[in-house]
């Protein structure tokens, strides 16, 4: 079937507003990953799911970051009174079943700026 | 804990230049070795992987052993082209404890024609 996918691919938005960004993995897909790519600079893990459980949200960097999955699917990633150092490009991945070995399927993110 | 090193980049070559790209690593059980690329305005994608000692990942090309004895996996092309200008990253996950991957930093290829 289809790819991983989110929306929305852009999002500009005021200081201390919330947004919330979504992840539509690949069907069957129980894991699912969430990261966050700085200008120039790496992967940042930000928490993973498997199933509806998210057994490590060690990445998340603030108490402002939380994430949610439902029915085994989509996940959402919400961002409460942004600052301007969240602006990054916030990516999603999924892989079969988590395990060591397995390839990630990326989606192509979403540009959040905040301004 | 887990780490992998990418060389620093840009690495700016010309059409049908010889490219590699050096990754090590340091993991605990026994890593699968990754990796993706990211072309302009997208998500990453696999390039390449191998998930034991001594197995020789490749694909459009592009080759990267695994070695286990350098903690190595090192990505090379023997011509490039324009269009394999993107970011790329290795990537690794073990099977000792979490199996959340890690990544390298990213490696900016640059071709010129």
């Amino acid at each position: 079937g289809a790819g991983v996918s989110q929306s929305p691919s852009n999002k500009v938005t005021e200081k201390g507003k919330d947004v919330e960004l979504r992840c539509d993995p690949i069907s069957g897909h129980t894991a699912l990953y969430w990261y966050r790519q700085s200008l120039g600079q790496g992967l940042e893990f930000l928490i993973y799911f498997q199933g509806n459980s998210a057994p490590d949200k060690s990445g998340l960097p603030s108490d402002r970051f939380s994430a949610e999955r439902t029915g085994g699917s989509v996940s959402t990633l919400t961002i409460q009174r942004t600052q301007q150092e969240d602006s990054a490009v916030y990516l999603c991945a999924s892989s079969p079943s988590g395990l060591a070995g397995e390839t990630q399927y990326f989606g192509p993110g979403t540009r959040l700026l905040v301004l | 804990g887990n780490s992998v090193t990418q060389m620093e980049g840009p690495v700016t070559l010309s059409e049908e230049a010889f490219l590699t790209i050096n990754c090590t690593y340091t993991a605990t059980g026994y890593p699968s070795l990754f990796w993706y690329v990211q072309y302009p305005g997208e998500g990453l994608q696999l390039l390449l992987k191998a998930t034991k000692a001594d197995d020789k990942g490749s694909n459009k090309g592009f080759e990267a052993t695994y070695r286990k004895e350098t903690t190595s996996f090192h990505l090379e092309k023997g011509s490039v082209q324009v269009s394999d200008s993107a970011v790329y990253f290795c990537a690794l996950t073990s099977s000792g404890g979490s199996y959340i991957p890690t990544f390298g930093r990213g490696t900016s290829l640059i071709v010129h024609p």
